[in-house]
């Protein structure tokens, strides 16, 4: 199985400030790697598919980078409504697995 | 709008059976792959099945495989888990969610999610 390692766990930002979310493959994924934020209570969203492309209706602050093993999620001047869960997932083969999650807190 | 809304779920002994559904609407059901996502409590996302857009193709992870079955009713536009021989591991909210038809094996939407709680 293809293992995801998602650093760091949790995350403090503060309003306007850039963070990165960092996903590592135990192998190559080539690119299919996806990123979904998941607000508390809610389901998660779909926010990054073929490790840079933004989904429909994405605020253009979220990006996605990477290729091989080594993947990453920026997020752009930071806003309140950006406080969630972040995680990656691997579609690249079976069976496919997520990372960890990283938790995203306002300082 | 694409809506996903699952059903079926509560609080079931171990070893016991327990049968979830989801209820689609708002895109042509019978055109995508279908699955399933669990999320134990506090805790990140596991893939639990796949379901091909026939259903004649199932694929599971090694976790639930022998024990839970994914099935389809493309005229009622309904999701199926089967989940038997429960586990207390098995504790989560279990999401139905559609494949992407265009961008890979991700998951475009998710469902709002419903309680599985094995205890005795």
């Amino acid at each position: 199985d293809i293992q995801m390692t998602q650093s760091p766990a949790s995350l403090s930002a503060s309003l306007g400030e850039t963070v990165t979310i960092e996903c590592r493959a135990s192998e190559d994924i080539y690119n299919g790697l996806a990123w979904y934020q998941q607000k508390p209570g809610k389901s998660p969203q779909l926010l990054i598919y073929n490790a840079n492309s933004l989904h429909t209706g994405v605020p253009s602050r979220f990006s996605g980078s990477g290729s091989g093993t080594q993947y990453s999620l920026k997020i752009n001047s930071l806003q309140s409504e950006d406080v969630a869960s972040y995680f990656c997932q691997q579609y690249y083969n079976y069976p496919y697995t997520f990372g960890a999650g990283t938790k995203l807190e306002l300082k | 709008e694409v809506q996903l809304v699952e059903s079926g779920g509560g609080l079931v002994q171990p070893g016991r059976s327990l049968k979830l559904s989801c209820a689609a609407s708002g895109f042509t059901f019978s055109n995508y792959y279908m699955a399933w996502v669990r999320q134990a409590p506090k805790k990140g996302l596991e893939w639990v099945a796949t379901i091909s857009t026939s259903g004649s193709r199932t694929y599971y992870p090694d976790s639930v495989k022998g024990r839970f079955t994914i099935s389809r009713d493309n005229a009622k536009s309904s999701l199926y888990l089967q989940m038997n021989s429960l586990k207390s591991e098995d504790t989560a909210t279990y999401y139905c969610a559609r494949h992407s038809l265009l961008l890979g094996a991700l998951f475009d939407y998710w469902g709002q999610g419903v309680m599985v709680t094995v205890s005795s």
